[in-house]
């Protein structure tokens, strides 16, 4: 499964969009971008996955550029419950493992 | 809906004791995890199960370590004996594997610590 590189923290305020990189430059044509999050203590938490359009749902939005190479989690109104840290992952199919980097450290403060 | 579900969500005991992790995955789940983090080394797979069978246990520290999955509603992980390194928060995932890459959805862990 393609690596992926993120920066190591960010900081966001409140009520604003935070939006976290994610470079994959040698993601594979069938490999999928998923982004999952940990809040302190707690069990990692599905937000959204992709393949190569952009996606939307309850809780983001996932932009995909055209190459493939790179992709950005949007949360449109940030809160500070969304402090965690936000884990962008590449892998081809499910049933496979997830293979955990260390992540991006969203600080969100008001 | 019940999620992943894991027990005990926090357990301490001595060095050289037997400790048995258990997890029910989602049900209509096929697919199950056990993934272990800690401060030095993130989080990291130990094993994983497709239709009750083990797939991938390269994670799995030593022999110390097993894992069983009797059923598809069931998982277990062993230490025997366990060790003061043992310690970290162990986490059971699943998941519906070859339908649409569904994603793998989380317990709330179990915080292991040796004495």
């Amino acid at each position: 499964d393609a690596k992926t590189t993120q920066p190591p923290s960010m900081d966001c305020a409140e009520g604003r969009a935070a939006n976290l990189p994610c470079n994959h430059s040698t993601i594979s044509g069938n490999e999928y971008v998923y982004w999952y999050r940990q809040i302190h203590s707690q069990g990692p938490q599905y937000i959204i996955h992709g393949l190569k359009n952009n996606e939307t749902n309850e809780m983001a939005s996932l932009i995909i550029t055209e190459d493939r190479k790179s992709s950005t989690l949007i949360l449109p109104h940030a809160t500070l419950r969304d402090t965690a840290v936000y884990y962008c992952i590449v892998l081809n199919q499910a049933g496979t493992a997830l293979i955990f980097g260390k992540g991006t450290t969203l600080s969100v403060s008001s | 809906d019940a999620g992943v579900i894991q027990s005990p969500r926090h357990e301490v005991t001595e060095m050289g004791q037997e400790v048995t992790l258990r997890c029910k995955p989602i049900s209509g789940h096929n697919s199950l995890f056990w993934y272990r983090q800690t401060m030095m080394r993130g989080l990291e797979l130990l094993i994983y199960f497709n239709n009750n069978v083990p797939i991938d246990d390269s994670g799995m520290p030593e022999d110390r370590f097993s894992a069983k999955m009797p059923n598809a509603s069931f998982s277990t992980l062993k230490i025997q004996p366990s060790e003061p390194r043992d310690s970290a928060v162990y986490f059971c995932a699943s998941s519906l594997r070859g339908m649409s890459n569904q994603p793998q959805h989380f317990g709330d862990g179990t915080r292991l610590s040796i004495l």
